[in-house]
């Protein structure tokens, strides 16, 4: 069974500084790695994805995330933390099963709220 | 493009009564999901489709049904409210069965059962 750790309820950190949000994750076979972040009141909204190849990957509004097989992790990552990145973040993973229909399954951690402080 | 509609977005239902949750996608995507959002469990899956015609089970699927007879539109069932269903409810699309595909998400219907 496929898995996903957001192990902190909620990072806080200061506007400018360097934010990092935690995702490990357990599958069988090559993992699909997703980050999502959600607004108050709206649906999930997709970040960035790592498929294959270079280890970072860059994606929307200046988020980055650095995958690390041997440590199974996928942290999100941004150099200078704005006050409108404060929302939830979502890591997600999906792995090539045996599915009905080939449906490949995708499974959300719980959330990190992320709350920068002016 | 208006993505993924949600519809209705606010609701309150007594214990038993039943309804309808509507999601519709301008995307010509093929698949289809279901999740409910609680606190401190993430978002799981209560139905898919992988086309139209074609649906399964995910985790959750107890006491709700689904049907896709177009493309466009996946409407969630509840048969018989139950407070345990107080949740917030998320229609999601993706364009095919290409792993690599992240998913489109409409912005959720609040449901509470009283």
């Amino acid at each position: 069974a496929q898995s996903v750790a957001q192990p902190e309820d909620q990072v806080n950190v200061a506007e400018g500084n360097p934010l990092t949000v935690k995702c490990t994750y357990s599958v069988s076979g090559n993992p699909y790695l997703f980050w999502y972040v959600q607004y108050p009141n709206r649906g999930l909204q997709f970040l960035l994805k790592y498929i294959t190849g270079d280890n970072l990957v860059k994606g929307s509004y200046g988020f980055e995330a650095e995958f690390n097989k041997s440590q199974t992790s996928f942290h999100l990552k941004k150099p200078s933390a704005l006050v409108s990145d404060s929302a939830l973040y979502f890591c997600a993973v999906r792995a090539l099963t045996a599915s009905s229909g080939g449906y490949q399954k995708v499974t959300f951690g719980i959330g990190t709220k992320l709350q920068v402080i002016p | 493009n208006a993505g993924v509609t949600q519809t209705p977005k606010f609701q309150v239902l007594k214990t038993g009564q039943s309804m309808t949750l509507q999601c519709a996608q301008d995307m010509n995507h093929e698949y289809m999901s279901w999740y409910r959002q609680d606190p401190g469990m993430g978002l799981r899956l209560i139905h898919y489709s992988v086309g139209a015609g074609i649906t399964d089970q995910g985790e959750v699927p107890n006491g709700y049904n689904v049907s896709r007879s177009t493309t466009e539109d996946f409407p969630l069932r509840l048969l018989s409210a139950a407070p345990s269903q107080t949740s917030v409810y998320f229609c999601a699309s993706r364009p095919d069965r290409s792993i690599n595909q992240p998913q489109h998400f409409g912005d959720g219907t609040r449901l509470s059962i009283l």
